[in-house]
């Protein structure tokens, strides 16, 4: 079984200031690590995902997550916070094969101009 | 080009009535899921089909009930609409191998409000 926790509901960050939301995650298998962001209104778009090596992983829109075993975390960051970062993201786990996702609850970033 | 379709995008209905929802992707994924996304914006899986085959079941009521007509389609076919069924329904597909779970595409989400 896995499950997923993020740590804040809601981050405020000013307008190219760093952006670090965090992510811990349980698995009973090795997992398979996941950020998605979500638009109002829209559907889920990946911005990277952890399967196997590297564990500093960089996705799209200038946004990288790191891997720590050790504190079966993902936490996803972003040098500098821009207007068009403000959304909803969501941190996702699964153990593989035609499993589903286990999301987190979701956290929204708010960016102060 | 959408990669995975749903329709329709909106849907308002009564209590009590029966809906479906179609998703489509054009990818040729063999896996295709539902998730349900409540007003708290938390998402959980609902099912899972691998080739047509019924994979993950999680504790739905049985009056949802998925149809696979082939490996790019996975409809949800819902009956005696309550309230709490009121949500944004979210299809998704991936492509599952021996060597680990590919990413999982979203649709743009069923708006779903049952009055």
């Amino acid at each position: 079984a896995q499950s997923v926790t993020q740590l804040g509901s809601h981050v405020s960050v000013s307008e190219g200031a760093l952006v670090l939301l965090r992510c811990n995650y349980s698995s009973s298998v090795p997992p398979y690590l996941f950020w998605y962001v979500q638009y109002p209104n829209q559907g889920l778009q990946l911005l990277l995902k952890y399967t196997t090596g590297a564990t500093l992983v960089k996705g799209i829109n200038g946004f990288e997550a790191e891997f720590k075993k050790s504190e079966t975390s993902f936490h996803l960051t972003k040098p500098s916070a821009h207007m068009s970062d403000a959304a909803e993201y969501f941190c996702a786990v699964s153990g593989g094969g035609a499993d589903g996702l286990t999301f987190g609850k979701g956290t929204h970033l708010i960016i102060q101009p | 080009d959408t990669a995975v379709s749903q329709t329709p995008k909106y849907l308002v209905t009564q209590m009590g009535n029966d809906k479906s929802i179609k998703c489509e992707q054009n990818l040729g994924h063999d896996t295709m899921y539902w998730y349900k996304q409540d007003s708290k914006k938390f998402l959980k899986i609902m099912f899972s089909y691998n080739n047509k085959e019924l994979i993950i079941n999680e504790t739905v009521p049985n009056r949802f009930s998925p149809k696979s007509p082939d490996k790019a389609h996975l409809n949800l076919h819902i009956n005696s609409l309550e309230l709490g069924d009121s949500a944004v329904y979210f299809c998704a597909s991936s492509q599952v191998h021996s060597a680990g779970q590919e990413t999982q595409y979203f649709g743009p989400g069923t708006r779903l409000l049952v009055l």
